[in-house]
């Protein structure tokens, strides 16, 4: 399976904690987004990282990407309660375009 | 306001009978595909749509069948569900860029218990 795996399986933080969340994956990619879903909802897209691009910022998120570890790191700083949610990474790989693949997700818990 | 739509939310039906999920996108996407989620397995693609008349088979389509008649349209068929099936189920739809496809909208999912 080409799908990415997400450590840690679970993460609980009190408010205003920074929260951080690894994805990978086992090819190489075109790129690798991140996306967060509330319990049981759809999932909503976060952030778009290019296979050239190396760290992307938006808002209180940052993304890093390391293609020679096939690797990706979510950073969510200044976490709030509102950020309680699953979070996944999915990966468009190069090879077989046209496909993302998931990965199991990481659940992470602020407490207020 | 950009959108994809699933119905039924919720769906509770008993083996063998056949059943549709509808989804439909208002953005005008050329790709459109089918996952199902279950506990600690993530999301798995069922199947996608490169374009109208276009479907392929993602990584779990046994079972399933889709079509794509109308760009804004992409079905998923359970010609006779069994229990395995009892998931929950997301459609999504992207643009793409060149060759690359673009983030991915997703409806709010279709809960589905086959007893």
């Amino acid at each position: 399976s080409q799908q990415g795996e997400e450590d840690p399986q679970a993460l609980s933080i009190q408010e205003g904690e920074n929260a951080t969340m690894n994805c990978s994956y086992k090819t190489s990619i075109n790129n690798l987004q991140w996306y967060r879903q509330n319990s049981g909802r759809g999932l909503v897209h976060l952030i778009l990282i290019r296979s050239n691009e190396r760290e992307k910022h938006s808002g209180r998120l940052r993304v890093t990407l390391d293609t020679s570890k096939k690797s990706s790191s979510l950073l969510i700083t200044a976490s709030r309660a509102a950020d309680t949610a699953s979070y996944f990474c999915a990966t468009e790989p190069r090879r077989a375009g046209n496909q993302f693949y998931f990965g199991t997700g990481t659940s992470l818990t602020v407490i207020p | 306001e950009a959108q994809v739509t699933q119905n039924p939310r919720y769906l509770i039906t008993v083996t063998g009978k056949k059943l549709t999920v509808t989804c439909s996108q208002n953005m005008n996407h050329e790709y459109m595909s089918w996952y199902r989620q279950d506990p600690g397995l993530g999301l798995r693609q069922i199947y996608y749509s490169m374009n109208v008349e276009v479907t392929d088979k993602g990584d779990v389509p046994e079972g399933y069948k889709v079509s794509r008649k109308e760009k804004r349209n992409f079905p998923l068929i359970l010609e006779s569900p069994s229990p395995n099936q009892t998931s929950l189920y997301f459609c999504a739809s992207s643009s793409r860029t060149g060759a690359r496809l673009t983030e991915a909208f997703f409806g709010q999912g279709t809960r589905l218990t086959v007893v």
